[in-house]
């Protein structure tokens, strides 16, 4: 199956700064990845469809201008939490699907202090 | 609005029994519905998928259900184990999209 790489696996920032969360899949050329994140505790939650070469669909509540998603390659989707805030601390992860089955990356553990 | 709702309290089990979790979904018309293994800090993994014209499926220990009229589907692993343990996942998915919509998740307990 897919294999999606998904990095860092964790980042500590300071609240009013951004980070950019990377997803590649190494073999598998991806038109559509997606995004979700998860709280403690709960499941995940689709924040949004990374479309390569045009605009990311959002899950309705979830912010564009703040979670920022580009897909410039078939093998490459990024996020960007923008202005990052405690509230936004979680556990983002990433997938692809092959077939009707979904790769997921290793997640990344965001923690804003 | 569409719902997906699982066991909400964490399953706990002795080693060896036959472990059954629910997954139930309201305003829905699913063409598919997959379960994934996720465990703590991991990204989910795929373990099982079910057509909407197919009653039951197999997989080594897994076994599951699919009642579209019930609007449920039953997901059992049988001769549990200690390494069973972790939060289990469904997906109804509709034909034509490659989008997942997860339930809420059951935790799974297996002690020996």
């Amino acid at each position: 199956g897919a294999v999606v790489s998904q990095h860092p696996s964790w980042v500590i920032c300071k609240s009013g700064t951004s980070v950019k969360i990377e997803c590649r899949s190494l073999d598998f050329q991806a038109t559509t990845m997606f995004w979700y994140r998860q709280f403690p505790k709960q499941s995940l939650m689709l924040m949004a469809t990374s479309n390569e070469g045009s605009k990311a669909t959002y899950e309705q509540g979830v912010e564009k201008d703040k979670f920022l998603i580009n897909h410039a390659s078939l093998t490459l989707s990024t996020l960007t939490v923008t202005s990052a805030h405690p509230e936004d601390s979680s556990f983002y992860i990433c997938s692809t699907v092959q077939g009707t089955e979904a790769f997921f990356g290793q997640g990344t553990r965001l923690t804003v202090v | 609005s569409q719902k997906i709702e699982q066991n909400s309290e964490a399953l706990n089990i002795q080693e060896g029994k036959t472990a059954t979790l629910t997954c139930n979904y309201t305003n829905y018309s699913p063409a598919y519905l997959q379960w994934y293994r996720q465990d703590p800090g991991r990204g989910p993994v795929f373990l099982l998928l079910i057509r909407e014209n197919e009653k039951e499926k197999r997989k080594e220990r897994l076994k599951v259900t699919f009642d579209t009229t019930l609007k449920q589907s039953l997901f059992h692993i049988t001769a549990s184990q200690p390494a069973d343990s972790a939060t289990y996942l469904c997906a109804p998915q509709r034909f034509g999209t490659d989008k997942l919509i997860f339930g809420t998740g059951t935790r799974l307990q297996v002690f020996p």
